[in-house]
C-alpha cells in the first residue's frame, strides 16, 4: 500500500484481558519497528524486525508483551492480561533497510485504552 | 548510550513570526538526525533528516535544521510560522550500529497565534 497501515485504529479493552494489534508496513519494507507513545510522553523503543534476522526486543516492557512478523510482511503485537498503564498509542513503522539514509514511515497508530 | 533533549516542552509564536525549537543530543557515534511532526490525529510525518552530508539540512514546508557537532545541538527552525505549522515536534537520533533503534525526544508542541 501507500502507507503504513495499522489496525484498530483505537480499542478500548478491559483489564486483564489480551490484545492484538496489527500493522502492514509499506510493501518491500524489510525494517519494521513498534513504538509506545503514552500521553503527554516522547515515544518508547518496543521491538524491531529487520528481514529474517532475529528481532531486537530489547524495548518490550515485560514477558506481557509479544510480536510477530512473518517475512516481510504484517507484525502482530500481542499485549496479555491488559493493565491500565499499557494504555497509549502503538505506533508502527517502517523503513527500507537501514532507516538512517531514508527516514521512517509511521503509520497513524492504535490508541489503546485499558479500562 | 544515545539520548535527545528537546529543551522547551511548549513553545508559542505568533503568525509570520520565526520558530526555534531546540533539540541537543547525546551519541557515542556518529548520528543521524531526523525532526518529525505530529498533528493532532494524525501519524508522525519526516521533516527533514541529517546523515552525514550537509550539516544544514533543508526540509518540507520551509523548515531547516542545522547540525552543529561542537555543540551537539540540531535546532529547527522556519523563517515565517503558519497556522497549519501548528502541531508536535519531535527530534529523533540514531547512529549507524544502534540497532537502528530510533531514540525519540519528548516533544516540544508549537502553538502559532494569530
Amino acid at each position: 500500500g501507500a502507507g503504513v497501515s495499522q489496525s484498530p485504529s483505537n480499542k478500548v479493552t478491559e483489564k486483564g484481558k489480551d490484545v492484538e494489534l496489527r500493522c502492514d508496513p509499506i510493501s518491500g519494507h524489510t525494517a519494521l519497528y513498534w513504538y509506545r507513545q503514552r500521553l503527554g510522553q516522547g515515544l518508547e523503543f518496543l521491538i524491531y524486525f529487520q528481514g529474517n534476522s532475529a528481532p531486537d526486543k530489547s524495548g518490550l516492557p515485560s514477558d506481557r508483551f509479544s510480536a510477530e512478523r512473518t517475512g516481510e510482511s504484517v507484525s502482530t503485537l500481542t499485549i496479555q492480561r491488559t493493565q491500565q498503564e499499557d494504555s497509549a498509542v502503538y505506533l508502527c513503522a517502517s523503513s527500507p533497510q537501514t532507516g538512517q539514509a531514508y527516514g521512517y514511515t509511521f503509520g497513524s497508530g492504535t490508541r489503546l485504552t485499558v479500562v | 548510550a544515545q539520548s535527545v533533549t528537546q529543551l522547551d516542552s511548549h513553545v508559542s509564536v505568533s503568525e509570520g513570526t520565526p520558530v526555534l525549537l531546540r533539540c541537543n543530543y547525546s551519541s557515542s557515534y556518529s548520528p543521524s538526525l531526523f525532526w518529525y511532526v505530529q498533528h493532532p490525529n494524525k501519524g508522525l510525518q519526516l521533516l527533514l533528516k541529517y546523515t552525514s552530508a550537509a550539516t544544514l539540512v533543508k526540509g518540507i514546508n520551509g523548515f531547516e535544521a542545522e547540525f552543529k557537532k561542537s555543540e551537539t545541538s540540531f535546532h529547527l527552525t522556519k523563517p515565517s510560522a503558519h497556522m497549519s505549522d501548528a502541531a508536535e515536534y519531535f527530534c529523533v537520533v540514531t547512529f549507524t550500529g544502534g540497532g537502528n533503534k530510533l531514540t525519540f525526544g519528548t516533544g516540544t508542541q508549537l502553538k502559532v497565534e494569530l
